[in-house]
């Protein structure tokens, strides 16, 4: 099992270009999620779907978008990047909302 | 709304010591709590959860945690530190009748040789 794969892992873009963060999991869980991590802040959720053909905003959507494509995928965008985006994004998954896997992370740095 | 403290952004401890990392959650209801440790360059893994049963959480790489339900507490605990213990520890906390997780800020624990 491959668990939790993130892509890309490292991601430079300038303000107002667009971009989408894929996540894939293969743990056939039902619970995925979109976190941003900062420096001093934690963990914060961005987006997450508690099963296929469900999302719903966490704590700072704003900025950002989320497909649930099937059970495995669910993809995070940015329609147009701020330098308040630059973070490193996790994506996780969860069976039965309890314990969560994480994905290696994506580092995005917005100019 | 409940909300997760880690009063402690920075721990050093010298190898073999013993070890304290202290959350505090505020929350009304029942809830979950978890602990998480991130390595350099890595995403997070469970080191241990609280469910139900026994307030001593036993996890992995030696760590414990005990849940105290007065104090609002989770504290993290290893009698005895590896330098391969490096690492970001985060606290979390879920309502037992919710689905989305709320993580403290993290403490970073160095272990010096």
């Amino acid at each position: 099992n491959a668990g939790v794969t993130q892509t890309p892992k490292f991601q430079v873009l300038k303000t107002g270009q667009s971009m989408t963060l894929q996540c894939a999991q293969d743990m056939n869980h039902n619970s995925m999620y979109w976190y941003r991590q900062d420096p001093g802040m934690g963990l914060r959720l961005i987006y997450y779907s508690a099963s296929e053909g469900t999302t719903d905003k966490g704590e700072v959507p704003n900025g950002y978008n989320v497909s649930r494509l099937n059970k495995r995928e669910f993809s995070l965008r940015l329609e147009s990047a701020a330098p308040s985006q630059t973070s490193v994004y996790f994506c996780a998954s969860s069976r039965q909302t309890y314990e969560q896997y994480f994905g290696p992370g994506t580092r995005l740095t917005v100019t | 709304a409940q909300s997760v403290t880690q009063l402690d952004s920075q721990v050093p401890v010298f190898e073999e010591a013993p070890v304290e990392l202290r959350c505090n959650y505020s929350s009304s209801v029942s809830v979950y709590l978890f602990w998480y440790v991130q390595y350099p360059n890595q995403g997070l893994q469970l080191l241990l959860k609280y469910l139900s049963g026994s307030t001593l959480v036993k996890g992995i790489n030696g760590f414990e945690a005990e849940f105290n339900k007065s104090q609002t507490s989770f504290h993290l605990r290893k009698p005895s530190v590896h330098i391969s213990d490096t690492a970001e520890y985060f606290c979390a906390v879920m309502k037992t009748s919710y689905d989305k997780v709320i993580f403290g800020p993290g403490t970073s624990l160095s272990v010096i040789p």
